[in-house]
């Protein structure tokens, strides 16, 4: 069981908006600004979309969007597109002597 | 730009060790503002963290408690190169090994590509 709850799976068709939660407790997320995002391909590594809650790396489209309210985060992908199939991931920072712990991952169908 | 390529065997028999090595490219292992890690992902654990070398600054490793016993990291800066040795390996241990470069936040930024280890007699 993974420390940070995510929906299992999640859909949209193309051009729609989803949006994924990330659930933990005020030792990690509630505490820290330190939640990041992985889109991760089959086959594939994954990949940092979001971190520090809302920072995008450059080279990820706008379309991506995070946030974080109490001890949840949320990951916002707008104008949906065939290429964003994947799973998702989210992380948060976390005291010693772990420092971080991640979700279960989220499948994103794009219909 | 900086990328990383784990190598080591793809094969271990149980109670063998894991050996992996990762390379570093575009940046300094020892000049960095990254620390230096390792993960696992399986389909029974999900996401894992395993430890991480702090090789600019205090030298210090930081490890999972779940592999503390088992895990051993280390860095040759001559080679930019980061290891991982995990003992007494088991079927539970079979999954994708990646190689990390972590940021503030203890973030895994970059990836390498992973290689999956299985156990296996």
């Amino acid at each position: 069981q993974s420390a940070l709850t995510q929906p299992r799976s999640v859909s949209g068709s193309p051009g729609q908006s989803v949006t994924i939660s990330c659930t933990g407790t005020s030792s990690d997320i509630g505490r820290y600004n330190y939640v990041s995002w992985y889109q991760q391909h089959p086959g594939k590594a994954p990949k940092v979309i979001i971190y520090d809650v809302n920072e995008r790396p450059s080279g990820v489209p706008d379309r991506f969007s995070a946030s974080k309210s109490g001890n949840t985060a949320s990951l916002t992908i707008s104008g949906l597109q065939t290429e964003d199939e994947a799973d998702y991931y989210c992380s948060s920072y976390v005291d010693s002597p772990i420092f971080v712990v991640f979700g279960g991952g989220t499948k994103l169908t794009v219909l | 730009q900086l990328q990383l390529q784990e190598s080591g065997p793809r094969l271990v028999k149980p109670s063998e060790t894991l050996s992996l090595t990762c390379t570093v490219t575009g940046d300094s292992i020892s000049g960095s503002s990254y620390y230096w890690g390792w993960m696992r992902q399986s389909p029974e654990k999900g996401l894992e963290w395993i430890g991480s070398i702090d090789y600019s600054g205090s030298g210090k490793v930081y490890y999972n408690p779940s592999f503390k016993s088992r895990a051993t990291i280390s860095a040759d800066t001559s080679r930019s190169q980061f290891s991982l040795k995990l003992i007494s390996m088991t079927a539970a241990d079979t999954a994708v090994h990646y190689c990390v470069a972590v940021r503030r936040g203890s973030t895994p930024y970059h990836w390498g590509q992973g290689t999956l280890v299985t156990v296996s007699s």
